[in-house]
C-alpha cells in the first residue's frame, strides 16, 4: 500500500533551536520526494524536491535528506524563527502513467519565542 | 516559483446555493491542474484531475455530479460545488502541473475556505 508516514505529529520548539521532521515511506514505484510547508489556511508551497539519485537537498535554513534503500527522508530546520511555525508535509510522487502524488499526515510546528 | 492564484479566497453560502471557485496559472500554462480537500488537521486529499479540454478524472468516493470541474484554458480551471450542505464545508485547494519544469513541479494555489450555513 502506497503510504507516507511523518513524526512527529506535532512539535513545539523555542525560537532559534533546530529541529528535525521524519518521512516513511512505502510508495512504489518512486519518482520523487518533496517537502513541503503549509501556514496555516494557505497553500502548500514547495520547500524542496528530491529524485532518487540525490541525498541532500538545502534551501536556506532547510535541508532535506533522502534515504532511497531504507525509503526515509528527513526536513532539519536550522536556527527556527517564529515565521517557521506551520505545518510541513512529506509528499511521495509515484513514477506511473498516473503520477499521482501520496501525502503525509503532516508535522504542526511551532516556534516560540 | 510559478504563481497560482484560486478565487474566491473564502466564501459563505447558504445550504442549497451554488458555489464557483477559479483556479488559474499565472506565469505559465498547465494542461493538467488538481483539486484537493482538506479538512482541519488532515492532509489534502486528491478529488479531482482536471485535464484541459477533456472531462475530469474523479477520484473513488468523489460525487462528480455534486464538484463540478471544468478546464476550459490552459489556465483556468474551475470548481462548482452544485447544492451546496454543511458538510461541504472545507478548505479547497487547487494546484497546478508546469511542463516546463523538469519534474513537473506542481504548484499550489492558496485555497478557498468554504462555509456552508
Amino acid at each position: 500500500k502506497n503510504q507516507v508516514e511523518q513524526s512527529p505529529q506535532s512539535l513545539i520548539i523555542l525560537e532559534g533551536k533546530n529541529c528535525t521532521l521524519q518521512c516513511n515511506y512505502t510508495v512504489s514505484p518512486f519518482s520523487n520526494l518533496r517537502w513541503y510547508k503549509q501556514d496555516t489556511g494557505r497553500g502548500p508551497v514547495s520547500l524542496t524536491i528530491m529524485t532518487f539519485s540525490e541525498n541532500t537537498k538545502s534551501n536556506g535554513r532547510y535541508t532535506a535528506t533522502l534515504d532511497a534503500d531504507t525509503k526515509q527522508s528527513s526536513l532539519h530546520i536550522t536556527a527556527s524563527q517564529l515565521s517557521d511555525s506551520a505545518s510541513y508535509i512529506c509528499v511521495v510522487r509515484r513514477n506511473t502513467g498516473f503520477q499521482k502524488l501520496v501525502f503525509g499526515t503532516g508535522t504542526r510546528l511551532l516556534v516560540s519565542p | 516559483g510559478a504563481v497560482v492564484s484560486q478565487h474566491p479566497s473564502r466564501v459563505i453560502c447558504k445550504s442549497g446555493t451554488s458555489v464557483k471557485i477559479e483556479c488559474r496559472s499565472l506565469d505559465f500554462q498547465a494542461t493538467t491542474m488538481f483539486w484537493y480537500r482538506q479538512f482541519p488537521k488532515k492532509s489534502l486529499m486528491l478529488m479531482a484531475t482536471s485535464n484541459e479540454g477533456s472531462k475530469a478524472t474523479y477520484e473513488q468516493g468523489v460525487e462528480k455530479d455534486k464538484f463540478l470541474i471544468n478546464h476550459a484554458s490552459l489556465t483556468l480551471s474551475t470548481l462548482t460545488v452544485t447544492s451546496a450542505h454543511p458538510e461541504d464545508s472545507s478548505f479547497y485547494i487547487c494546484s497546478a502541473r508546469d511542463p516546463g519544469t523538469s519534474l513537473h513541479e506542481q504548484f499550489f494555489g492558496p485555497g478557498t475556505r468554504l462555509t456552508v450555513l
